[in-house]
């Protein structure tokens, strides 16, 4: 199994709807990150987490909102999405020994129509 | 202007070629630098990791970090067609701070 999975793998949505991103992994980590992909953007921090208590916001947190249920559980929130939301999210964990080295899940393509 | 900058290529290359690649920053607080890679519709993962100045090699790559000048490199040889994905290069300062990533520059290498 894999050690960091996100659920949906791809989603088709409409705008003004509330969408959910889940991640969970398994490595036992205490960090978490939330990214998002666009051509020619490269990757985006959205949220990051380093421990179940700590959140802080990413470079883009607009239109977003996270919850650290547990450790190992990192959702990500899109309140009333818009097509400019249309991207591929990636969730990420990090841990000891090196907090340099991220562990990235498999990706939500998301479609905002 | 970007913290970290990254020509997004892409960049295509015959099999066999040496390639470089190039990363450039402003935050001299920068101590940590990472290469990573990504192949298509697959997430990143770490290729390289550099502390500080100086150079380090595994197999086919080099990974060299001059901080006087700000610029990363990293370096491939004897490319494969294996090796066409993206490169993304990656950087933080001390303490409690996320990565702060290039954009990338895709790579192909035709056989």
């Amino acid at each position: 199994d894999a050690d960091v999975t996100q659920t949906p793998r791809n989603r088709i949505t409409k705008t003004g709807k509330r969408i959910m991103l889940e991640c969970s992994q398994t490595k036992g980590h205490d960090r978490m990150y939330w990214y998002r992909q666009d051509p020619g953007l490269g990757l985006r921090l959205i949220y990051y987490s380093f421990d179940v208590k700590d959140i802080n916001k990413g470079e883009i947190s607009d239109g977003y909102s996270v919850s650290r249920q547990a450790q190992a559980k990192f959702s990500l929130s899109l309140e009333s999405a818009i097509p400019n939301q249309t991207a591929l999210y990636f969730c990420a964990t990090s841990g000891t020994p090196s907090y340099n080295e991220q562990f990235f899940g498999p990706g939500t393509r998301l479609t905002v129509l | 202007q970007k913290e970290v900058e990254q020509d997004p290529g892409p960049l295509s290359v015959p099999e066999g070629a040496i390639v470089s690649l190039n990363c450039t920053y402003s935050n001299s607080a920068f101590q940590y630098f990472m290469w990573y890679r990504q192949y298509s519709r697959k997430g990143p993962e770490l290729l390289m990791y550099t502390y500080s100045s100086g150079n380090k090699e595994d197999g086919r790559f080099t990974a060299q970090v001059d901080k006087s000048s700000k610029y990363i490199s990293l370096f491939i040889r004897d490319s494969q067609p294996s090796d066409s994905a993206t490169y993304l290069c990656a950087m933080r300062s001390s303490g409690n701070t996320p990565l702060v990533f290039g954009k990338g520059t895709r790579l192909s290498v035709i056989a």
